[in-house]
């Protein structure tokens, strides 16, 4: 299943597919971006994160893409868990700014 | 390695009254920050230390809320008087240089 980030902030997928979770970011110069797991009552968790000069960058079970030409962001979390679900937050950064999170989506997985 | 400690987890006060809130890092990490996060919605940034240094609290609401860092090692956030439109989940986080950001569990505060 896809989201389209702050327009569709809920998204299901069932047990064992693979999810994807879209933001569109908002600086053109942003050089950083992380991708947050927040579960229930917990602080933001970090994912994973990518610098501006890649487009790709994967991690254990999860693939982040970055589009820079249409500022979009997208994680991919591949054969989901019910420990997946959780709200996702992608965040931008310039240079020494602050981090920018985006609204957030909240990702269910069906058992 | 222990990650970013924060206490309390839960504070409920009356409103007009003060509260504090605790932040240690994670060992090494020279920057730190104090998030504010409304249900629903991404963290926004308070204020963000450099060792000893604010080097940016352009959002931090300077009549009432407070923040200091000492040692350059752990923290402490400082509202007073604390008002309804405060509660929130006061959230801690820290980072070696510009890297990535590593977040403590919050406080959940709850102005009645």
């Amino acid at each position: 299943g896809e989201s389209v980030g702050l327009h569709l902030p809920t998204l299901s997928v069932q047990e064992g597919d693979n999810s994807i979770i879209n933001c569109a970011y908002s600086n053109s110069a942003s050089d950083y971006f992380i991708w947050y797991k927040q579960e229930s009552g917990k602080g933001p968790q970090f994912i994973i994160d990518i610098r501006s000069n890649m487009d790709k960058r994967q991690g254990q079970r999860v693939t982040v893409l970055l589009n820079k030409t249409v500022k979009h962001l997208s994680l991919q979390i591949a054969a989901t868990q019910p420990g997946d679900s959780a709200v996702y937050f992608c965040a931008e950064k310039f240079g020494n700014e602050k981090l920018t999170f985006g609204t957030g989506t909240r990702l269910t997985i069906i058992p | 390695e222990a990650g970013v400690v924060q206490s309390p987890r839960y504070k409920i006060i009356e409103k007009k009254q003060p509260v504090a809130f605790w932040c240690n890092p994670i060992s090494g990490h020279n920057t730190l920050y104090w998030y504010l996060q409304n249900l629903g919605q991404g963290p926004e940034l308070l204020i963000r230390y450099e060792n000893e240094e604010a080097v940016d609290d352009s959002q931090l609401p300077k009549d009432r809320f407070s923040a200091e860092r000492l040692k350059g090692v752990d923290s402490t956030l400082k509202i007073q008087p604390a008002e309804l439109g405060d509660s929130a989940v006061y959230l801690c986080a820290s980072s070696l240089d510009r890297a990535a950001q590593y977040f403590g569990p919050g406080t959940r505060l709850t102005v009645l």
